[in-house]
């Protein structure tokens, strides 16, 4: 079965700095992964997500993510951190189908990033 | 625009009522889906329909039931006896096959007083 590991629930950074959020993920067969983002008491909305073209995947609000399969890693990256980027980041796999063509998304625990001023 | 839109944002259940979550979408999608959010534990798949009149249990269905008779509502029952019910309930929905990834909904925030 998949599973994702996201390497810390809380990242602090300065603004200006650089973000980085950490994911691994397993999975038997080749995977597609997605980054998504949740501000509180509102649902999750994509970032950005891996569909095996290219391997550095550019999403929305400056982020950019890129799969490393001999390190089995989907890392969230943006250069310059702004404090509309608080929020919590979640990292999903999704390596097969469920029954009827529906698609499961398995979700790591959640980093919540937080800007310093 | 389309979306999908869950309602109510709030809702406070008594011991031992059942409790309907609502959730529509216009986006015309095939699959549907209910996430349950606790602090510090991610999402859990509740529930799946891929097609109407069909659903399929996810990983932790015990205590909550659903009905597709439409393909674009997808309402969720909290019944008496789901034990720990106080959670953030999420609807997605997704096209049919892989790799699309899911739109939410905005998300129930369910308490027990």
């Amino acid at each position: 079965a998949q599973s994702v590991t996201q390497l810390g629930s809380h990242v602090s950074v300065s603004e200006g700095a650089l973000v980085l959020l950490r994911c691994n993920y397993s999975s038997s067969v080749p995977p597609y992964l997605f980054w998504y983002v949740q501000y509180p008491n509102q649902g999750l909305q994509l970032l950005l997500k891996y569909t095996s073209a290219a391997t550095l995947v550019k999403g929305i609000n400056g982020f950019e993510a890129e799969f490393k399969k001999s390190e089995t890693s989907f890392h969230l990256t943006k250069p310059s951190a702004h404090m509309s980027d608080a929020a919590e980041y979640f990292c999903a796999v999704s390596d097969g189908g469920l029954s009827q063509g529906a698609q499961k998304l398995v979700f790591g625990q959640g980093t919540r990033l937080t800007i310093n001023p | 625009d389309g979306g999908i839109t869950q309602s109510p944002k709030y809702l406070f259940r008594k011991e031992g009522q059942n409790v309907t979550l609502s959730c529509e979408q216009n986006l015309n999608h095939d699959a549907m889906y209910w996430y349950r959010q606790d602090p510090g534990q991610g999402l859990r798949l509740i529930y799946y329909s891929q097609i109407v009149n069909d659903f399929q249990k996810g990983d932790i269905a015990e205590g909550y039931s659903v009905s597709r008779e439409k393909k674009e509502s997808f309402p969720l029952t909290v019944t008496s006896a789901q034990k720990n019910p106080t959670a953030f309930y999420l609807c997605a929905s997704s096209p049919s096959g892989q790799g699309s990834g899911y739109t939410f909904g905005s998300g129930t925030r369910l308490t027990v007083v």
